[in-house]
């Protein structure tokens, strides 16, 4: 199956400071998502990038599809302490029943110090 | 904001004991799935189901799983006969129709404890 291979595992980054974490695939996807996951919770949805090449932005989050549709990454400028979690990135190949079912990579801890 | 609700929060069983974990997805979505994430690593794709049938399901979804959606709000995942491998984070997601809901709602989760 396909693989998504997402680093780094964990940071640990100050206040203030800016955050960039990637995704890098064995094969295409069509869409990719980043998800934040919280202690006790499920994933929640951030960015969802559609397009080759697309850049998208959430308040300070930004994401980008690769060109090669192989890769994605996440970047979040100027860090507060609500942003620690767990990031998953996910690929789709949408079409047919093959909508939703996602393949999620396997995480970056993120840890923010006041 | 509408949200998918787990039920319960957590279940321990005894191995070899039949499981229900219960959802009630968004109201107005139509495409239910189960993922599960066990501790430590990544979340996985178990199932996907649509208009009262599975429309795929991964090689862990095996003959002990099986989905419901007995009624018009609930859509169920029963395990048969529990392993100490089915502990983890099960979750339920759903999807609405068109571009602009490609994507999933994820519930908060159960935690599935088989001792």
């Amino acid at each position: 199956g396909q693989q998504l291979n997402q680093s780094p595992q964990s940071m640990f980054i100050q206040e203030g400071e800016d955050v960039s974490m990637n995704c890098t695939s064995s094969s295409i996807f069509n869409t990719w998502l980043w998800y934040k996951q919280e202690p006790g919770e499920g994933p929640v949805l951030l960015i969802a990038l559609y397009k080759a090449g697309e850049l998208t932005s959430n308040g300070r989050l930004t994401a980008q599809f690769g060109i090669t549709r192989k890769d994605s990454f996440l970047n979040i400028s100027a860090s507060i302490p609500s942003d620690v979690g767990i990031y998953f990135c996910a690929g789709q190949n949408a079409g047919g029943t093959s909508y939703g079912k996602l393949t999620f990579g396997q995480g970056t801890i993120l840890t923010v110090h006041p | 904001e509408p949200e998918v609700t787990q039920t319960p929060s957590h279940q321990v069983t005894q191995m070899g004991q039949e499981v229900i974990l219960r959802c009630v997805p968004i109201s107005n979505h139509l495409y239910f799935y189960w993922y599960r994430q066990i501790l430590g690593q990544k979340v996985e794709f178990l199932v996907s189901f649509y208009n009262n049938e599975i429309s795929e399901k991964s090689e862990i979804f095996d003959d002990q799983f099986s989905v419901e959606r007995p009624d018009g709000s609930n859509f169920t995942l029963k395990i048969r006969s529990t392993k100490l491998e089915d502990s983890a984070m099960y979750f339920c997601a759903s999807r609405g129709l068109g571009q602009s809901n490609e994507k999933l709602f994820f519930g908060s989760g159960t935690q599935l404890s088989v001792l």
